[in-house]
This record gives C-alpha cells, structure tokens and sequence, in this order.
C-alpha cells in the first residue's frame, strides 16, 4: 500500500535550534496538509498545500513556522527557533482533490514527527 | 465555520461489548463529507469509514457501523463486539467538499478491557 512517508520520525534538540520536518506525500495526491497534535490542543491545521501551492497557513505561527512544497514529491515544515512550547507531534497527510470537484476522498496520515524541545 | 464535538472523552468496555462513539457537527455547507479516524497506540491515524451529505442510509461493514442523522447534525459510530485491539483514540472529521480540508473533534479514547 502507498502510504506518506515523515522524516525523522523522533527529533529531540535545545531551544532556539532550527528544525526541519519533511514528508513525502502519496504519488498522485495533490493536496499536503501540516498538522499538529498536542494533549492541550487536540489535533491542529497548520497549513496545506494544492498542487504545491500554499492554500491556508492561518494555522501556523508565522514568525517563526514555514511550510514549503520544493516539487510535487517533497513537503517540509520548519520552525526557527524552536521554543519549548512546539513540542508536539506533528502530522502530514495527503489526499485527492479534483479541481472545483468535490472529493469524498479520505486523507492520508504519515506516522508523525515527535518533536521535543528542551 | 466549521466545528466537530466528540462530547465524551473517554470511554471504558469490556470486550464483546458494543460501544457507540458520539459526534456532533456543525457546517453552512450543504455538500461535505464525514469521517472517522482511529488512532492506535502506535500514533498513526487510520482512515476507518466515510458518509456524504447527501446519504443517510445507514451501514454496516463487518464489526463497524455508523448512523448518520442530517436533522440532528450527527454522525455516530458503533463497534460490536468490541475487542482489545480496538483501543485507540478516535477521531471524528468533517470535510469541506471542495477544499478538502477537514475540521477535527477533539477524539475520544476507547478502552476495551479483556
């Protein structure tokens, strides 16, 4: 089965250093979505993507969050500087989304990132 | 906007019981689309079952089945026969048709004791 493939999968590192998330979506999804799960907060939209153009990222902390899509094959996250308070897990998903259709189609989580910042 | 409400948190069984996981919606959209996710221990969500605005009928897919209500803006999902293994978080999404993008509740934890 195709799946969406996170990396690194554990990342533990001090306060103010830059982190960087990647994630593969699924060939042939065309929308990457960033989301972020902490006990507090639930399950949070960062931002996402449609064919590699940024959608919404009204959920992420601008000044120091960035989200980019390089090519249809790579997504990334970075936080510079991290701060204590991202420790989280976070997710991306893919899934398909026929333009100005409508789509039933589920997405498709990779296995996370934990992200622990000391 | 957009907002999904998994009112009970958690939940506690015994094996062999049936457990009925509750959720609420609330959406302008007269298209949209539902879902649930489960979340093992492990930490992965998994996509389990889906329903459109469209379609109330009811289903039944071997130890899973879900009620969809337009009127009361519910979309309830039920385990029979409920087993070890299906102890995880579960997830609760509404879609927006066109965007794709999913509003999330909060979860409830399911524990099922031998």
């Amino acid at each position: 089965d195709a799946r969406v493939t996170q990396t690194p999968r554990h990342k533990v590192t001090e306060m103010g250093q830059e982190v960087t998330m990647r994630c593969q979506p699924i060939l042939g999804h065309n929308t990457v979505f960033w989301y972020r799960q902490t006990m507090m907060q639930g399950l949070e939209l960062l931002a996402y993507f449609r064919n590699r153009a940024p959608l919404d990222d009204s959920g992420m902390p601008k000044d120091r969050f960035s989200a980019e899509m390089p090519d249809a094959t790579l997504a990334t996250l970075k936080i510079q500087p991290s701060e204590p308070r991202d420790s989280a897990v976070y997710f991306c998903a893919s899934g398909l989304v026929p333009d100005g259709q409508p789509s039933s189609q589920p997405q498709h989580f990779g296995d996370g990132t934990r992200l622990s910042i000391l | 906007a957009q907002k999904v409400t998994q009112a009970q948190t958690e939940i506690s069984v015994v094996e062999k019981e049936d457990v009925t996981l509750d959720c609420v919606y609330e959406t302008r959209d007269t298209t949209y689309y539902l879902f649930w996710y489960k979340q093992p221990p492990s930490g992965e969500l998994v996509f389990l079952i889906r329903r459109n605005s469209f379609d109330e009928q009811n289903e039944i897919s071997g130890r899973y089945s879900w009620n969809f209500q337009k009127s009361t803006s519910s979309f309830n999902f039920t385990i029979t026969a409920s087993q070890v293994v299906d102890s995880a978080v579960y997830f609760c999404a509404l879609s927006e048709a066109y965007a794709g993008k999913s509003t999330f509740g909060d979860g409830t934890t399911l524990t099922v004791k031998p």
